[in-house]
């Protein structure tokens, strides 16, 4: 089954311990995104990328890190989450056209 | 910064009645898509229309795209109460960036 996978679905800690939110898509798509989703402000991109070693920042880029090492992989790093990191997270994956969404992970830093 | 911008903020309609929300954004687009999520949940494709495309049909949606006035708009007809959702407009730009609206809440009342 063609899917987009985010682990984990749910995660509270606190400020300044880091964190990664691993993503992995089975569709052989390129192109992958990170998305913040927040009440009033729908999605806002994070970091996308093109290919395998290519990213590039969205409009929220800071306080995050990104690595794509291998196509299927895009894992979300918080090196030093705060407060205003909480929020619901997803993945995304497409190859030009339709993109396919992961199931979210809803991050609570205290 | 927000590209596009859904219109209305929230609609609520009977069950059978027509739904249109509309989109607006401010840079040159390679396409637009529309998406739906019910509550937390994933973002679901529903359609995508190319910036050289005028009308697109999908089912019982209707999307337009008025790329001399940077709007689209999706029509949902006949709707239903499992219609109800949010639903969001997204652009990619020539940079391959995709920039979400905050949404559409829309509820279909039975």
């Amino acid at each position: 089954e063609a899917q987009v996978t985010q682990n984990p679905r749910y995660l509270i800690t606190v400020t300044g311990k880091k964190l990664t939110v691993t993503c992995s898509q089975n569709m052989n798509h390129e192109y992958m995104s990170w998305y913040r989703q927040d009440p009033g402000l729908g999605l806002r991109q994070i970091y996308y990328s093109m290919n395998v070693e290519v990213t590039d920042k969205g409009d929220v880029p800071e306080g995050y890190k990104v690595s794509r090492k291998e196509k299927r992989n895009f894992p979300l790093i918080l090196e030093s989450p705060s407060p205003n990191q909480t929020s619901l997270y997803f993945c995304a994956s497409h190859r030009g056209g339709e993109q396919f969404f992961g199931p979210g992970t809803r991050l609570t830093v205290l | 910064s927000q590209q596009g911008e859904e219109d209305p903020q929230a609609l609520s309609i009977q069950e059978g009645e027509n739904a249109t929300m509309n989109c607006s954004y401010k840079t040159s687009i390679n396409n637009l898509q529309w998406y739906r999520q019910n509550s937390g949940r994933g973002l679901v494709h529903l359609i995508l229309i190319r910036s050289n495309e005028r009308e697109k049909h999908s089912g019982r949606l209707r999307v337009t795209l008025d790329t001399s006035k940077k709007s689209s708009s999706l029509l949902i007809t006949a709707s239903r109460a499992a219609d109800t959702a949010s639903y969001f407009c997204a652009t990619r730009t020539s940079y391959d960036k995709v920039i979400f609206g905050p949404g559409t809440s829309l509820s279909v009342i039975p």
